[in-house]
């Protein structure tokens, strides 16, 4: 069984461009949320999406966006790209709408020059 | 607001020398506890989910355990392929499935 995809694995952008990073859960998997890892922040909450719905938002500013699509794959935008906006993007699935399962991609580092 | 802090931050080991790291937590209405192990540049490895005060769970070396403020992960006899960043995490009952982290524990097992 294929666990979580992401893409690209890695990226470096200029500030000011836009960026679109993708995720294809476990086969099966409703729920995929995002998660931005930091070595001053850890990981934090972006947002969570099941059945191409928003259902939970974390504290980042509105230049961080995300989508579902009915195949349950998902994307997420950054735009105006900052340098702060330098992390590991990671990707979580979890196979119901509740889950206490959660398991992750490997990550897309993001490097903002 | 959840919150979860883990220590110590690192901890360095020689092989065979057992400890715990330390998870505390507040949630508002626990769903479930989670331990991660993640290796550098890599996605967070899925360990354990521990659901109630008393509950125990294990994993080669590594045994889990729950309180109602603190989760401890107990490792036996570590090796160096032990070494790696284990985060704990929670999950609330009004945060759909969404994960608020510690800062993880860095563990440098030395042969």
């Amino acid at each position: 069984k294929a666990g979580v995809t992401q893409t690209p694995r890695y990226l470096i952008k200029t500030r000011g461009q836009q960026v679109t990073l993708s995720c294809s859960p476990i086969s099966g998997h409703r729920s995929v949320s995002w998660y931005q890892q930091t070595p001053g922040q850890g990981l934090q909450f972006l947002f969570e999406y099941f059945s191409e719905t928003q259902r939970n938002k974390g504290n980042f500013p509105g230049r961080f966006s995300g989508r579902q699509f009915s195949n349950s794959r998902s994307e997420m935008n950054v735009s105006t790209l900052e340098l702060g906006d330098s992390a590991l993007y990671l990707c979580a699935s979890s196979p119901q709408g509740i889950s206490t399962e959660a398991f992750f991609g490997q990550g897309t580092r993001l490097t903002v020059v | 607001e959840d919150q979860v802090t883990q220590s110590p931050e690192a901890l360095r080991l020689q092989e065979g020398e057992s400890s715990s790291l330390n998870c505390s937590y507040t949630v508002s209405g626990l769903r479930g506890l989670f331990w991660y192990r993640q290796d550098p540049g890599k996605g967070p490895e899925f360990l354990f989910t521990l659901y109630s005060a008393g509950e125990e769970k294990e994993k080669e070396r590594l045994k889990a355990t729950l309180t109602k403020k603190e989760s401890f992960l107990h490792i036996t006899a570590p090796k160096p392929e032990d070494s790696a960043t284990y985060l704990c995490a929670v999950q609330g009952n009004n945060a759909g499935n969404m994960l608020t982290f510690g800062g993880g524990t860095r563990l440098m097992v030395k042969p």
